[in-house]
């Protein structure tokens, strides 16, 4: 079956360390998407790419950069952590067209932990 | 950009009782998705509504897409302690969602 995975599920890192965390999908879904979720601000859209070599900023990118190399990955990458980022992140990925176009898929998060 | 108020932020409810939550916008909406994200859980896809007046059903829940396409809601007849969660409503920019900041059900038996 197709699923969209995540690694690490947990991770404590230090301030100012840099920090990848790794989304991979197997729908074959061209747009995928990476949210983090704190309480009090439900989900926040950080970055999003409709398909590979592309790349687009959300609402809250500061600090945050992503790359997309091939249809079934989208990596996150943390340039130098703060504190303020400590929060669960969520990869999503969407096919559009298809019968089930623009429903959002999403993977089992990564707890981040900035110390 | 297009931001979206749910109301309530909290609602506990005897298992039995129905339940509704709204998503209000001041802008119009051109569609709106539901997810529910179950304690620990992740968010899974409910529904889209794109239509005015649009009314959706699954089983014991119903979701509604206002005439004017600026508010949303999702009722849920005769809870149960499965629906426990959170219910996000979500209008679609472009291929991106605005996610609200969601409702959060408890249900007690």
């Amino acid at each position: 079956d197709a699923e969209i995975t995540q690694s690490p599920r947990h991770k404590i890192t230090e301030t100012g360390r840099q920090v990848t965390l790794a989304c991979h999908q197997t729908w074959n879904h061209n747009n995928m998407f990476w949210y983090r979720q704190d309480l009090g601000h439900g989900l926040r859209l950080i970055h999003y790419s409709y398909g590979v070599q592309d790349t687009n900023k959300g609402e809250v990118s500061d600090g945050y950069s992503v790359s997309r190399s091939n249809t079934e990955d989208l990596p996150l990458t943390l340039e130098s952590a703060a504190s303020s980022q400590t929060s669960v992140y969520f990869c999503a990925s969407a096919e559009i067209g298809g019968p089930k176009s623009y429903e959002q898929y999403f993977g089992p998060g990564t707890r981040l932990t900035v110390t | 950009g297009q931001q979206v108020m749910q109301i309530p932020q909290y609602q506990h409810v005897q298992e039995g009782e129905d339940f509704t939550t709204y998503c209000n916008s001041s802008t119009t909406l051109s569609n709106i998705q539901w997810y529910k994200q179950r304690p620990g859980g992740h968010p899974v896809f409910l529904i889209q509504l794109v239509k005015s007046g649009e009314v959706k059903k699954q089983k014991r829940l119903t979701f509604q897409f206002g005439e004017a396409k600026k508010n949303s809601s999702l009722h849920i007849t005769a809870t149960q302690t499965t629906d426990v969660g959170t219910y996000f409503c979500a209008p679609r920019a472009g291929t991106a969602l605005i996610f609200g900041k969601g409702t959060t059900l408890s249900v007690s038996s």
